[in-house]
């Protein structure tokens, strides 16, 4: 079946230093791939997508590169905030009603 | 967009006692509406997902039951509780044409 993989938290960064969290997927067929942020005592918003291979999904600094050759989604920002403080789920959708499966998540701490 | 109620916010229950979790969705119709469990240190496990009202599907054997008795209403039951229903359970909509799941702020269950 469809499986996510994340690396284990929590990273903790330095304000202003450089992110990676990985994800690598498991998939039958051509999925979608997504990043979510969940921040302290609030529910999940959709950070990123994307929906074939190649394209790079971008929004406030982060970015991830849908890689089909690697099974790979990794999230990146070039210059961490301490707002950025949050849990980070990946997630994959491969339709029929939209069911996603998400990793474990990853816990970042920012600190100044 | 889609916006997600979830109430109540935070609920504290003694094993053995019934629960009610109650989700509402606006700017959609028809939706599919999502339950999953976040357990402390876990990850998002899909609970039940309903595709129309009256409609539901179990992803895991478990002591809770959904059912859907409006279009734009979820609600998580269960009779008896354990101490292993504990989490913060999320409910969630989807962008049919865009896969993307909207959250609810979600509700915190401590059973004791």
């Amino acid at each position: 079946g469809d499986s996510v993989t994340q690396m284990e938290g929590p990273v903790t960064l330095s304000e202003e230093a450089f992110l990676t969290i990985n994800c690598t997927y498991t998939a039958t067929g051509y999925p979608s791939l997504f990043w979510y942020v969940q921040y302290p005592g609030e529910g999940l918003q959709l950070l990123l997508k994307a929906t074939k291979a190649d394209d790079k999904g971008s929004n406030k600094g982060f970015e991830a590169t849908y890689r089909k050759e690697t099974t790979s989604f990794h999230l990146e920002k070039g210059s961490v905030q301490v707002s950025d403080s949050a849990v980070y789920f990946c997630a994959l959708g491969t339709g029929g009603g939209n069911k996603l499966t998400f990793g474990t998540g990853t816990q970042l701490k920012v600190e100044l | 967009s889609q916006t997600i109620h979830q109430w109540p916010a935070t609920l504290v229950q003694p094993v053995g006692s019934p629960l009610s979790l109650e989700c509402t969705v606006e700017g959609t119709s028809n939706p599919n509406l999502y339950w999953y469990r976040q357990a402390a240190g876990r990850g998002l496990q899909l609970l039940f997902y309903s595709v129309g009202i009256g409609q539901i599907s179990s992803e895991v054997p478990q002591n809770l039951s959904a059912s859907r008795p409006q279009d734009r209403q979820f609600i998580l039951s269960s009779k008896k509780l354990l101490l292993s229903d504990s989490g913060f359970y999320l409910c969630a909509c989807d962008d049919r044409d865009t896969g993307e799941l909207f959250f609810g702020e979600g509700s915190r269950l401590t059973v004791l």
